[in-house]
């Protein structure tokens, strides 16, 4: 079946400009992740929704990162004034529920900011 | 301090030579142990969930164990394919689901 599936796989912008990351979970899964993953490091979690709302927005790093996911199913993470440090690969992962249940990951965008 | 931490950050191996990797944790209260496979330019694969010391699960040449500290994943007689980024992850009582990351081993497997 369809896994989950990030778009654009690559995004290049210009320090200080405004980018979305989108997001297509799983058919069917309540949980969605978004992770933030710098070379050589392991994934680092940002925010966490169980349907609609945001459970957790811990990791998010400062009032810059916004993410949405306003029917319960595509989430969108927003970068405002991005900066160069913002460079990564964003994941995000979707499960049935929280918990246990194991995370499915899509295979992430690229973000470079020159 | 980190909370998961992975050794050795790359193993080489000759196919056909099994080996281990660790995950030590130092966490509160464990609700899960993750393990996960990366290739590059890919999102992490899930592999395993562990849930208390004691416990093993298999997969194909792959087998993971945990203790109260650390988990090892078991690679017997391991294939080129194998080749990948394994990732470990904690899941902690009350963190509201969400998973701690180690940095990862890089396995290689020459023919």
């Amino acid at each position: 079946g369809a896994g989950v599936s990030q778009t654009p796989s690559n995004k290049v912008t210009e320090k200080g400009k405004y980018v979305e990351l989108r997001c297509d979970p799983i058919s069917g899964h309540t949980a969605l992740y978004w992770y933030r993953q710098s070379l050589g490091q392991g994934p680092e979690f940002l925010i966490y929704f169980q349907g609609t709302g945001a459970a957790d927005d811990s990791g998010l790093p400062n009032d810059r990162f916004f993410a949405v996911r306003p029917e319960g199913s595509v989430s969108t993470l927003k970068i405002q004034r991005t900066e160069r440090g913002d460079s990564a690969v964003y994941l995000c992962a979707s499960s049935l529920a929280g918990g246990g249940s194991p995370l499915h990951f899509g295979n992430g965008t690229r973000l470079t900011v020159t | 301090e980190d909370q998961v931490t992975q050794s050795p950050e790359a193993l080489r191996l000759q196919e056909g030579e099994s080996s281990s990797l660790n995950c030590s944790y130092t966490v509160s209260g464990l609700r899960g142990l993750f393990w996960y496979r990366q290739d590059p330019g890919k999102g992490p694969e899930f592999l395993f969930t562990l849930y208390s010391a004691g416990e093993e699960k298999e997969k194909e040449r792959l087998k993971a164990t945990l203790t109260k500290k650390e988990s090892f994943l078991h690679i017997t007689a391991p294939k080129p394919e194998d080749s990948a980024t394994y990732l470990c992850a904690v899941q902690e009582w009350g963190s509201n689901y969400k998973l701690t990351f180690g940095k990862g081993t890089l396995l290689t497997v020459n023919p």
